[in-house]
């Protein structure tokens, strides 16, 4: 069966530091993988997807980045964290169009 | 691009009474999704909604498709305090979905 792993499960982290948030998927190939952000009580907004190794599409400008260096990895990066990026990362996959997403447990980030 | 739009936003109610989330897009979906996020939690894939007028039930829950396939709704009878959560609809945009800003669902035993 597939699994999905994201980490940390919490993170402090003070403003201007770099950030990196790993999350790898089991038990599938080729992947569409996501990165949502969801503010505290808000709901989920797409960071970035990947449809396959180094695709990645951007759905918001700001100061983070994505990975894919292999399959079933997908790495959400920042060189310089600001306040504004405190909130729950969300790593999600499926197999494609039609398919459901299945997320991350999530990793908690806050920039002091 | 595609949005979809939930209400409410919040939603309290007693043990026992029903509760409903409606969903709307701005464009024809090809599908809908539901998904429930538990406090504290990530989101939980319940289903998915393919043909116009659909309707699908889960035990309590109740899932319909309009026939135009613009909106959607879930609805939940006779509430119990497991039902505590938050529910997103979501909506497919090209490779990724779009989601509805959930409706938070508290129960009073």
């Amino acid at each position: 069966s597939q699994t999905i792993h994201q980490w940390p499960a919490t993170l402090v982290q003070p403003v201007g530091s770099p950030l990196s948030l790993e999350c790898t998927v089991e038990g599938t190939s080729n992947p569409n993988l996501y990165w949502y952000r969801q503010a505290a009580g808000r709901g989920l907004q797409l960071l970035f997807y990947s449809v396959g190794i180094g695709q990645i599409s951007s759905e918001v400008p700001q100061n983070l980045s994505a990975s894919r260096p292999q399959d079933r990895q997908f790495i959400l990066s920042s060189k310089k964290l600001l306040l504004s990026d405190s909130g729950f990362y969300l790593c999600a996959w499926r197999m494609g169009r039609g398919s459901p997403l299945h997320f991350g447990n999530g990793t908690r980030l806050t920039v002091t | 691009g595609q949005q979809v739009m939930q209400i409410p936003q919040y939603q309290h109610v007693q043990e026992g009474e029903d509760f409903t989330t409606y969903c709307n897009s701005s464009t024809t979906l090809s599908n809908i999704q539901w998904y429930k996020q538990r406090p504290g939690g990530h989101p939980v894939f319940l289903i998915q909604l393919v043909k116009s007028g659909e309707v699908k039930k889960q035990k309590r829950l109740t899932f319909q498709f309009g026939e135009a396939k613009k909106n959607s709704s879930l609805h939940i009878t006779a509430t119990q305090t497991t039902d505590v959560g938050t529910y997103f609809c979501a909506g497919p945009n090209n490779n990724d979905m779009r989601f509805g800003a959930g409706t938070r669902l508290t129960v009073k035993p």
